[in-house]
């Protein structure tokens, strides 16, 4: 069965710091996969997407990036932290199939606190 | 653009059914309804899905109105465990690789 792993679960990074979030899926090959934010008390917003390796949307412009170095990997990155991208962080992937039928899984999420 | 209006919350005592409401009068004809939830410090999760025909799985039941610009998530018998904030989302052609996640409703569950 497939499954999505990210981490850290949980992080404290000092503002100006570097981030780097890691995400895999495992039984799957070429996933859809996404990056979404979650603010404290707020809703999900997509930041990134890919739909295979090397091929990256952004959604939101901000300070963060995303990459797909490999089939299952997509890592969420930022080289200068901001107080303002603290939150909860889901990776997720989409089992495609006949198109509106298709389900979102998502990771365990990856709590960040910029102070 | 969630494109689907739902509740802020909602409230309800434990084992007692919850009827969950989410309109979307702009649904084609070939977009599918789906709900999922979200419990505290977790991501969402799928509940259920369909397109014309009401559908019932273990986790709930999904009512659709004939004209499909409504439907109704029901839980027939809330536990505490079902407190969560419930998402209704159009999943079609015309919304590409995205799944749009909206305010949703936080079900509250009371003892």
């Amino acid at each position: 069965s497939q499954t999505i792993h990210q981490w850290p679960a949980t992080l404290v990074q000092p503002v100006g710091s570097p981030l780097s979030l890691e995400c895999t899926v495992e039984g799957t090959s070429n996933p859809n996969l996404y990056w979404y934010r979650q603010a404290a008390g707020r809703g999900l917003q997509l930041l990134f997407y890919s739909v295979g390796i090397g091929q990256i949307s952004s959604e939101v412009p901000q300070n963060l990036s995303a990459s797909r170095p490999q089939d299952r990997q997509f890592i969420l990155s930022s080289k200068k932290l901001l107080l303002s991208d603290s939150g909860f962080y889901l990776c997720a992937w989409i089992d495609l199939g006949t198109w509106g039928r298709n389900t979102i899984y998502f990771g365990e999420g990856s709590w960040l606190t910029v102070v | 653009d969630a494109k689907t209006t739902q509740p802020n919350s909602m409230e309800s005592n434990e084992e007692e059914p919850v009827h969950l409401p989410c309109n979307h009068s702009t649904i084609s004809g070939t977009d599918y309804i789906h709900w999922y939830r979200q419990l505290p410090s977790q991501g969402p999760e799928y509940v259920i899905h369909g397109l014309t025909s009401n559908v019932n799985n273990r986790m709930a039941s999904l009512a659709i109105a004939e004209d499909r610009k409504s439907s109704t998530l029901i839980l027939h018998r809330a536990t505490l465990r079902d407190a969560a904030v419930y998402y209704c989302i159009l999943r079609g052609g015309d919304y590409g690789q995205n799944f749009v996640f909206g305010p949703g409703t936080r079900l509250s569950v009371l003892p």
